[in-house]
């Protein structure tokens, strides 16, 4: 059965900052990964998807890879603002199932 | 505006009560599905429907029914709720099946609990 891990669970850093998060998922036999943002009492925005046959893929100053044989993914954000503060979630589907991680709560310190 | 609408966005009820949560989307949307978020379980998929009629289940569809009779309405329905139930429910669409990389857009949700 599918997992998707995150971590960490919850990350502080300065702002201006360029930081990494987590997604790893335990069969490599996915369709599409997407990464998304919650922020409190709302709902979920997709920020990227980046499908089985890409490597990353690229939104402003976000960055996200995909590793399918490893089973890992990274979002990468660079020069991170107070704005960025919010939950990201990672998710993996294989056919219209989709599977989430628990996400990382994230906090930048103005 | 493009968006889905769920309704109620908070509901108190109590056990055995029968409950609709409505979703309705205004995008033209194939694909459309319910999740349910908990704290420590993170968000999990109940049932999703890959057009009118077409309807099949996620990883946690006990106790929930959905029906699909028109392409923009995806109602999740709670025919006896319990305590247990007592969740963040959202609703999401996408253009077309997840299999196809298209991406999900979801409603602001809907807070439930049961008593």
């Amino acid at each position: 059965k599918q997992e998707v891990t995150q971590i960490p669970a919850a990350l502080s850093v300065p702002e201006g900052e360029n930081l990494v998060l987590n997604c790893s998922f335990t069969d490599s036999a996915i369709y599409n990964l997407q990464w998304f943002r919650q922020d409190p009492g709302k709902g979920l925005t997709s920020l990227l998807l980046i499908q089985s046959s890409q490597r990353e893929q690229t939104s402003g100053r976000l960055n996200a890879s995909l590793d399918k044989s490893s089973g890992r993914s990274t979002l990468y954000i660079a020069a991170s603002q107070p704005g960025d503060s919010a939950t990201y979630l990672c998710a993996v589907n294989r056919d219209d199932k989709i599977i989430f991680g628990k996400g990382t709560r994230l906090h930048i310190l103005p | 505006e493009a968006q889905v609408t769920q309704n109620p966005r908070y509901l108190i009820t109590v056990t055995g009560k029968k409950l609709t949560v409505t979703c309705s989307q205004n995008m033209n949307h194939e694909y459309m599905s319910w999740y349910r978020q908990d704290p420590g379980l993170g968000l999990r998929q109940i049932y999703y429907s890959m057009n009118v009629e077409v309807t099949d289940k996620g990883d946690v569809p006990e106790g929930y029914k959905v029906s699909r009779k028109e392409k923009r309405n995806f109602p999740l329905i709670l025919e006896s709720p319990s305590p247990n139930q007592t969740s963040l429910y959202f609703c999401a669409s996408s253009t077309g099946r997840l299999s196809g990389a298209n991406v999900l857009t979801f409603g602001a949700g809907s807070r439930l609990t049961v008593l």
